[in-house]
């Protein structure tokens, strides 16, 4: 079983203060991890993701997430946030089941950024 | 590049009626997925296809049906709505291995009054 947990439902932060969202997982085989944006109104797009090698994976618009097995995390961060960073954020974790991919997302993480 | 096309868009139904959500992918993807959003829970997994011919039930199947036309379009289908099926509806496409990534269409706002 998989499963993923975004404990901070929302997290307010000042423009160009860093940020880190939090993510932990758990899986009983070797894991895939990815970070999707939501911006208002809009489809899932993807932001960063772990396969394999260095644990430190940098993204697009900034955001980087690094992965750290023996805490099973995969927190998100950006040094420097933006008003357009404003969106929701989810962590989601893939695996293999039964033959098919099987994607578990977390809840979701509203960042919100104050002017 | 249109990816992932969803439509409609918005729909708003009555209690008992029927309707069909069409999805449509133009990047040769295996695998294909119905998920329903809904406030503080996250995407939940209603239906998948992880090839043409194929479907199968995720976390959330009651109340729907899908079809897996061709490989290109996965339909999700009420028959008979509910207020509980009030949500945003979101298709999705992978190649299907485990290390790719989802390709997300732009919703369907979903209420049942």
């Amino acid at each position: 079983a998989q499963s993923v947990t975004q404990l901070d439902s929302q997290v307010p932060v000042f423009e160009e203060a860093p940020v880190e969202l939090r993510c932990n997982y758990s899986s009983s085989v070797s894991v895939y991890l990815f970070w999707y944006v939501q911006y208002p109104n809009q489809g899932l797009q993807l932001l960063l993701k772990y396969l394999s090698g260095s644990t430190l994976v940098k993204g697009i618009n900034g955001f980087e997430a690094e992965f750290n097995k023996s805490q099973t995390s995969f927190h998100l961060r950006k040094p420097s946030v933006h008003i357009s960073d404003t969106a929701e954020y989810f962590c989601a974790v893939s695996g293999v089941r039964g033959g098919y991919q099987k994607v578990t997302f977390g809840t979701g993480t509203k960042l919100q950024v104050i002017p | 590049n249109a990816g992932v096309t969803q439509t409609p868009k918005f729909q708003v139904l009555k209690t008992g009626q029927s309707m069909t959500l069409q999805c449509a992918q133009d990047m040769n993807h295996n695998s294909m997925y119905w998920y329903r959003q809904d406030p503080g829970m996250g995407l939940r997994l209603i239906y998948y296809s992880a090839s043409e011919g194929t479907t199968d039930k995720g976390e959330v199947p009651n109340g729907y049906n899908v079809s897996r036309l061709n490989k290109r379009e996965f339909s999700l289908r009420l028959e008979s709505a509910a207020p509980s099926q009030t949500s945003v509806y979101f298709c999705a496409s992978s190649e299907g291995g485990s290390n790719t990534e989802a390709f997300f269409g732009q919703g369907t706002r979903l209420t049942v009054v």
